[in-house]
């Protein structure tokens, strides 16, 4: 069954660093994998979208890459700020369904 | 771009009562939607598939007669939380298949409903 961890499961920086969330998973046949942004309370947010053929995505401050033979994917986020704060969370697209993992919560200190 | 209209965004309910969530794809034909339920401070968790005009395959451990679910058209997918308890309490949300032209087989997903039973 696939596994999908992510580390860290919090992390606080302050505004202005560059930082990496990592994301992996057990089962590397996945059809693509994505980064949302989920806001207390809300729905979720698509930030990137990388096919099982791609290796990388960027949007704005925003970079995510992807190693599908070693089961691992990181979203990179350069000059944080605080507006960035929020849980982001991995998910990898099988032939029918997906999987999430429990998210790494983001605060971004002025 | 493909966009998923979830509704109602909250609802309070006494226990034993129904509530309906509906989901809708606006701009786009889903012929396979997905609701998850999120508790607080933990991950999304897949409840149900369901595929226009036919029954959903639900995940071990979720109840088929309590949460029924209806995808009736290709456009819309309702679920349905039945003589509800104040342990269903949660975040339900959705998410439907989009077709390659406009998300590269991405998923969207509905802005989510927070169920409160009282």
């Amino acid at each position: 069954k696939q596994e999908v961890t992510q580390i860290p499961a919090a992390l606080s920086v302050p505004e202005g660093e560059n930082l990496v969330l990592n994301c992996s998973f057990t089962d590397s046949a996945i059809y693509n994998l994505q980064w949302f942004r989920q806001d207390p309370g809300k729905g979720l947010t698509s930030l990137l979208l990388i096919q099982s053929s791609q290796r990388e995505q960027t949007s704005g401050r925003l970079n995510a890459s992807l190693d599908k033979s070693s089961g691992r994917s990181t979203l990179y986020i350069a000059a944080s700020q605080p507006g960035d704060s929020a849980t982001y969370l991995c998910a990898v697209r099988l032939l029918a369904d997906m999987r999430f993992g429990a998210g790494t919560r983001l605060t971004v200190k002025p | 771009g493909a966009v998923v209209s979830q509704h109602p965004s909250w609802v309070i309910c006494k226990s034993g009562t129904s509530v309906k969530i509906e989901c809708r794809s606006l701009d786009f034909q889903a012929t396979t939607m997905f609701w998850y339920r999120q508790f607080p401070k933990q991950s999304l968790m897949l409840m149900a598939t369901s595929n226009e005009g036919s029954k959903a395959t639900y995940e071990q451990g979720v109840e088929k007669d309590k949460f029924l679910i209806n995808h009736a058209s290709l456009t819309l997918s309702t679920l349905t939380v039945t003589s509800a308890h104040p342990e269903d309490s949660s975040f339900y949300i959705c998410s439907a298949q989009g077709q390659e032209i406009t998300s590269g087989y991405g998923y969207t997903f509905g802005s989510g409903t927070r169920l409160t039973v009282v």
